[in-house]
């Protein structure tokens, strides 16, 4: 099974940038996702790492470790927008099985 | 449509009763998966399917859950004598397919379950 462990809340101010971690424990990592969720909506995609490194798209960027099991979503040039949930998840590939297993989700809130 | 959809946005039931929840996933989309969403939790893992079939229904809580998709398109999460516990927002979330390029889960609106 999969442990995910993430931060319950962070806050961060408009213009600046925030980096929310990830940890995880796996027997098949098979891939890592990052969703925002804004209350009340659903998840949408924001990122996949499945190698090593620095994925970077527009103002938000994703890291991934996997013999740390370590990830962390960056934002840059916050926005009040970007208040929302961000939800890391982890695709677990055992016994002919591929499963998504989310975390909590860190509720980031943008002050001006 | 354009995107996934889900039927109906809201239920509310009495406990014992039998509810029925559908997904529309985006045309083509061969990956179909059930989560159920509790507040200020992530969505929880129910079933994924892979065409008709159901590759992996190890996150179903109990036999009163029960998901089809008969064709390889509609789904439907199926509930029998439900409990309060059942309370929660099912999301149905589809992907082109499983690989790198192509796993990225687009997500419906959401069923809103109340059972009384």
């Amino acid at each position: 099974g999969q442990n995910i462990d993430q931060p319950t809340e962070m806050t961060a101010t408009e213009g600046a940038i925030v980096q929310i971690n990830c940890t995880y424990q796996t027997s098949g990592f098979n891939g890592l996702f990052w969703y925002q969720q804004h209350a009340g909506e659903a998840p949408t995609f924001l990122s996949y790492n499945v190698l090593d490194g620095l994925e970077e798209k527009g103002r938000f960027s994703s890291f991934l470790s996997r013999s740390k099991g370590y990830s962390y979503l960056l934002l840059k040039e916050l926005q009040m927008k970007d208040s929302a949930s961000y939800l890391c998840a982890v695709r677990d590939y055992s016994g002919g099985y591929q499963k998504v297993t989310f975390g909590t989700g860190t509720k980031l809130q943008v002050i001006p | 449509g354009a995107g996934v959809s889900q039927t109906p946005s809201n239920k509310v039931t009495e406990k014992g009763k039998y509810v029925e929840l559908r997904c529309d996933p985006i045309s083509g989309h061969t990956a179909l998966y059930w989560y159920r969403q509790s507040l200020g939790q992530g969505p929880e893992f129910l079933i994924y399917f892979q065409g008709t079939g159901a590759a992996d229904d190890s996150g179903l809580p109990n036999d009163r859950f029960f998901a089809v998709r008969p064709e390889g398109s509609v789904s439907t999460l199926k509930i029998q004598r439900t409990e309060r516990g059942d309370s929660a927002v099912y999301l149905c979330a589809s992907s082109a397919g499983t690989s790198r390029r192509n796993n990225e889960q687009f997500f419906g609106p959401g069923t809103r379950l109340t059972v009384l």
